[in-house]
């Protein structure tokens, strides 16, 4: 079937770099994009979305790129601070209702 | 703010034993969801509710059913647990089917 992932499981990032997290989804259908950032002991947290019209998207100190030739999809994150570490997960909407989420991707920043 | 709570964050149950996981939502939100997440697999989705009395199987079904009365209210039972559904519990709900707000997460063993 489908389905999002992640290249990697861990990245290791020191304090202050940018960091970049990768993810190749395979459904050339699905139209929307997010980013969650799961903290240890916490549920999924929203950080940014994208829709399927836009290649680029930017918040506080992140931003969203999406290359639909590729069906790829990346999280940057600049100057990484401790509060980063983290799993984050990429998902795509499949349908109206329902989210796929890729594996994670295990943030560590080193001081 | 948006909320999403779940009944225990912590439960030990034994196999055999029906097990009852709450979620309550405080938004009004249509959609609510039941996840599964465990190491390198990421967040896997048991069933969803569009509307009150409504459910949908996700991915992974087989071993849980689903209740919701209310709106606010969606709770997954385990009817007989076993060994192999310890895991993390993740409730979310949404208003559009987009973005998902998260619940802190039961962590459930089954001894």
């Amino acid at each position: 079937g489908e389905s999002v992932g992640l290249h990697l499981p861990t990245l290791s990032v020191q304090e202050g770099d940018n960091s970049i997290i990768n993810c190749a989804y395979s459904n050339s259908a699905s139209d929307y994009f997010i980013w969650y950032k799961q903290e240890s002991g916490k549920g999924p947290q929203f950080i940014i979305d994208i829709r399927s019209n836009m290649d680029k998207r930017q918040g506080q100190r992140v931003t969203v790129l999406l290359n639909k030739t590729v069906k790829h999809l990346s999280l940057q994150i600049a100057a990484t601070q401790p509060g980063d570490s983290a799993v984050y997960f990429c998902a795509e909407n499949s349908n109206d209702y329902k989210l796929s989420f890729g594996a994670g991707t295990t943030v560590t920043v080193r001081a | 703010d948006v909320k999403v709570t779940q009944s225990s964050r912590y439960l030990v149950k034994r196999t055999g034993e029906k097990v009852f996981l709450e979620c309550v939502q405080d938004m009004d939100h249509e959609n609510m969801f039941w996840y599964r997440q465990d190491p390198g697999l990421g967040l896997r989705l048991i069933y969803f509710s569009y509307d009150v009395k409504m459910k949908e199987k996700g991915d992974i079904p087989e071993g849980y059913s689903v209740s919701r009365e209310k709106k606010e209210r969606f709770s997954l039972i385990l009817e007989s647990a076993s060994t192999n559904q310890t895991s993390m519990y993740l409730c979310a709900s949404s208003l559009t089917g987009f973005e998902q707000y998260f619940g802190p997460g039961t962590r459930l063993t089954v001894t």
